[in-house]
């Protein structure tokens, strides 16, 4: 099993709804990072928790929000998906520096 | 300006080469430098890290630092089809909150 998961893998979705993406670990990092990847842009971070009690905005937050249920679970949710938002989407896991990723999760907004 | 930077690419080489990938940075308080492989469609793998100035090898890889100049590069040696793939550089600065940020990374591709 891998030691970061993601859900769901793939998904399509309407403009304006509501969506959440889901990821657990369990490498017993206390960090952990939502990231946004788009073509040539590369990795851009999203937001960040160092423990349960912890959140912090990314260089994108703007029209995301994040919930930290337990030291290893972060949610991501989008409160009113727009196309601009379709990317494919990482969470990861750390210790001090390094970073572990999940699978991944495509989103498509259309 | 990107605090991480790295040419696009690709870089073409030939099977059994030499493919050198490069990564500057911005930030003198770097401390810590990751490189991560990236097959497409697929999620990043770290392969290497690096704290200090020099060389570091495993296996066919060496990651070699210089921060007086502000870059670290990826060396693979008698690269291989496989080896085909997006490098990521990350850098994580000290005294911050310690999160790697990312290049935008270079697209290899070894040719038989």
């Amino acid at each position: 099993d891998a030691d970061v998961t993601q859900t769901p893998r793939n998904r399509i979705t309407k403009t304006g709804k509501r969506i959440m993406l889901e990821c657990s670990q369990t490498k017993g990092h206390d960090r952990m990072y939502w990231y946004r990847q788009d073509p040539g842009l590369g990795l851009r971070l999203i937001y960040y928790s160092f423990d349960v009690k912890d959140i912090n905005k990314g260089e994108i937050s703007d029209g995301y929000s994040v919930s930290r249920q337990a030291q290893a679970k972060f949610s991501l949710s989008l409160e009113s998906a727009i196309p601009n938002q379709t990317a494919l989407y990482f969470c990861a896991t750390g210790g001090a520096t390094e970073a572990f990723f999940g699978q991944g999760t495509r989103l498509t907004v259309v | 300006q990107k605090e991480v930077e790295q040419n696009s690419g690709p870089l073409s080489v030939p099977e059994g080469a030499i493919a050198s990938l490069n990564c500057t940075y911005s930030d003198r308080g770097s401390q810590s430098f990751f490189w991560y492989r990236q097959y497409s469609g697929k999620s990043p793998e770290l392969i290497m890290s690096i704290y200090s100035n020099g060389d570091k090898e495993d296996g066919r890889f060496t990651a070699q630092l210089n921060k007086a100049s502000q870059y670290v590069s990826l060396l693979i040696r008698d690269s291989q089809p496989s080896d085909s793939a997006t490098y990521l550089c990350a850098v994580v600065i000290s005294g911050g909150s310690y999160i790697p940020t990312f290049g935008r990374g270079t697209s290899l591709i070894v040719h038989p």
